[in-house]
This record gives C-alpha cells, sequence and structure tokens, in this order.
C-alpha cells in the first residue's frame, strides 16, 4: 500500500530538547516536504527537498533542520525546540512537479 | 498579502445542497492548482488536480482553473453529509521552486442531513 508514515505521532517534549520527527515514504517518489499546520495559519511549507541531498526552505524554516540522505527517508529535526513549534506537522511526498502528494497522518507536537 | 486566499467559511449547507469553494491568488507563475480534503485529526487527501485553466470532472467534484483572473473554484454536486471536512486549495508553478507548494487557509464545510 502506497503511504507516507510519520513517528512519532503525538509528541510533548520541553523547551531545548532536541527532538526528530521522521518521515519515510514507500512510493519511490523524488519530492518530500514538511508543513507545519496552524488554527487561521493554514498548513505552511517548512521545508522541501527535490531529491537526494538537494533540500531547500519553504515559508516558515526557521528553527527546523532537514536532511535526504536516502529517498524514501525525510526526518525534521528541531535543534532546540521552543513553545511557539507547538503545532500539527505533515509529511508528504509526490512524484514530479506539480504532481499528486501523499500525505502523513501528521505528528502533533506540544513544546512546554 | 498572502500569494493564495480562500474564502473562509465555515460552510454550512444542507444534504443535497451545490456547493462552491473557492480561492483567489496573486503569483501568475502558479500553474499547478489542487484541492485537497482533510478530515479531522488526519493528513490532507488530494481530490482533484488540474493544470493551467480549465474545467476537471470527477463524479460530484468540479475543478474549475481561471488563470487570467487568478481565481479556483471547486464545485461538489448533491453534497452529502461525507462531505463534511476542511478544503484547502493549494498551487505550485514550475519554476526552480518546483518543490515549493503554497496552500489557502481551508474552508469547513458542514453538509447537514
Amino acid at each position: 500500500e502506497a503511504q507516507v508514515t510519520q513517528n512519532p505521532r503525538y509528541l510533548i517534549t520541553v523547551t531545548g530538547k532536541k527532538l526528530t520527527v521522521t518521515c519515510s515514504q514507500n512510493m519511490n517518489h523524488e519530492y518530500m516536504s514538511w508543513y507545519r499546520q496552524d488554527p487561521g495559519l493554514g498548513l505552511r511549507q517548512i521545508y522541501y527537498s527535490m531529491n537526494v541531498e538537494v533540500t531547500d526552505k519553504g515559508d516558515v524554516p526557521e528553527g527546523y533542520k532537514v536532511s535526504r540522505k536516502e529517498k524514501r527517508n525525510f526526518p525534521l529535526i528541531l535543534e532546540s525546540p521552543s513553545p511557539n513549534q507547538t503545532s500539527l506537522y505533515f509529511c508528504a511526498s509526490r512524484l514530479e512537479t506539480g504532481g499528486k502528494a501523499f500525505f502523513g497522518q501528521g505528528t502533533r507536537l506540544t513544546v512546554v | 498579502q498572502k500569494e493564495v486566499e480562500q474564502d473562509p467559511g465555515p460552510l454550512s449547507v444542507p444534504e443535497g445542497a451545490i456547493v462552491s469553494l473557492n480561492c483567489t491568488y496573486s503569483n501568475s507563475a502558479f500553474q499547478y492548482f489542487m484541492w485537497y480534503r482533510q478530515y479531522s485529526r488526519k493528513g490532507p487527501e488530494l481530490l482533484m488536480y488540474t493544470y493551467s485553466s480549465g474545467n476537471k470532472e470527477d463524479g460530484r467534484f468540479t475543478a474549475q482553473v481561471d488563470k487570467s483572473s487568478k481565481y479556483i473554484s471547486l464545485f461538489i454536486r448533491d453534497s452529502q453529509p461525507s462531505d463534511s471536512a476542511t478544503y484547502l486549495c493549494a498551487m505550485s508553478a514550475y519554476t526552480s521552486n518546483a518543490g515549493k507548494s503554497t496552500f489557502g487557509d481551508g474552508t469547513t464545510l458542514t453538509v447537514k442531513p
């Protein structure tokens, strides 16, 4: 079954404690992205990757890092989380420019 | 000003109604237009995907793109309670930033039996 898998689904952490949210896709897609979704602000792109070792900033990259060492994986790293990064995060992948995107189930992160 | 503006809603309609959801945009480079449906506590799922201007129909759903007016719409015919969800428009351009997508804020639709 074609899918995008994020882990964990829920995470509560403390300010400053480094964390990683993993994302894996089994469709051999080239493009992968991370979004955050906040009430009243919609879905905003954090980072995206067009292929292995190729990443670029989206609209809200501050405070986040990503890496793309393998095609299937695109982890999101928060080196020093802060409360304003409390949000619902989605990973997505797609095959080509403008193509159909598949979203993961989301990771609800709370930073206290 | 945001690149993509979506009618905010919320929208509440009776079962069987025709629903119109709309977005406007400012970036003339956008060429790919998508509509996603998001149920509560779930990730968005793609409903319709259109390249450039024109209409596309899929069952009860019709997507329209008017690039001259920078306006896109999603029509839902014979709406059902199962259509109750948040609908997101999304757009991307075929440029060097080809991986970048911009979303509207979403419109929450409730279809009452």
